[in-house]
């Protein structure tokens, strides 16, 4: 079953505006993860944010996690046309990770 | 690079063809995965291996047939396909812990059944 869905499906910014895309889920978390697809090709790991942390960074990159309101952001500052791409929120113990539709983003030049 | 290998990038195969999809990782992991990943649907997990031994079957169809002879390989037979079966496969890797942890993706197999 789906666990993870995120919003909104598809964003389409500017180069240097930011980007948030926010993901729910169903279900209790131990951590929730994001990744990135580009087009056609396989995921790759961003970040990893566990139940008892509420913010993350790395690079550009801000997460943040409401496990009242089982629900994560993601925070791209200052967009690059090269961050154009879909992105995944994951959850899942152990090793059985659920994704979500992801949300499509497009940063135009 | 994730150093999750996968070939071949692209299939295009018949109804009646028999072909497989090869998955290679060397990063030590011991937990092996096969995804499907259909337009407009998330991604679906299908198989899960760890220590070789197949942990996790989500009703996939018989036509589907894994294949885990180490840790470092893992097959996706296929045969007598549907052309709803085109998809992009993707092979994912990673250590088993029960906290979690990051899963790495090889290119994946963009398949189209004719």
């Amino acid at each position: 079953s789906q666990q993870g869905e995120e919003d909104p499906q598809a964003l389409s910014i500017q180069e240097g505006e930011n980007a948030t895309m926010n993901c729910s889920y169903k279900t209790s978390i131990n951590n929730l993860q994001w990744y990135r697809q580009n087009s056609g090709r396989g995921l790759v790991h961003l970040i990893l944010i566990r139940s008892n942390e509420r913010e993350k960074h790395s690079g550009r990159l801000r997460v943040t996690l409401d496990t009242s309101k089982k629900s994560s952001s993601l925070l791209i500052t200052a967009s690059r046309a090269a961050d154009t791409a879909s992105y995944f929120c994951a959850t899942g113990g152990g090793n059985k990770l659920t994704f979500g539709t992801g949300t499509q983003l497009k940063v135009e030049l | 690079e994730t150093g999750v290998t996968q070939t071949p990038r692209h299939l295009v195969m018949g109804m009646t063809n028999k072909k497989s999809l090869k998955c290679e990782q060397h990063l030590g992991h011991n937990a092996m995965y096969w995804y499907k990943q259909s337009a407009k649907k998330p991604l679906e997990l299908m198989f899960v291996y760890n220590f070789k031994e197949q942990t996790e079957n989500n009703s996939v169809p018989s036509r589907f047939s894994p294949e885990c002879p180490n840790s470092s390989h893992l097959f996706l037979h296929l045969h007598t396909l549907q052309p709803e079966d085109s998809a992009l496969y993707l092979c994912a890797s990673s250590q088993p812990r029960a906290s979690g942890t990051e899963a790495f993706f090889g290119q994946g197999t963009r398949l189209t059944v004719v």
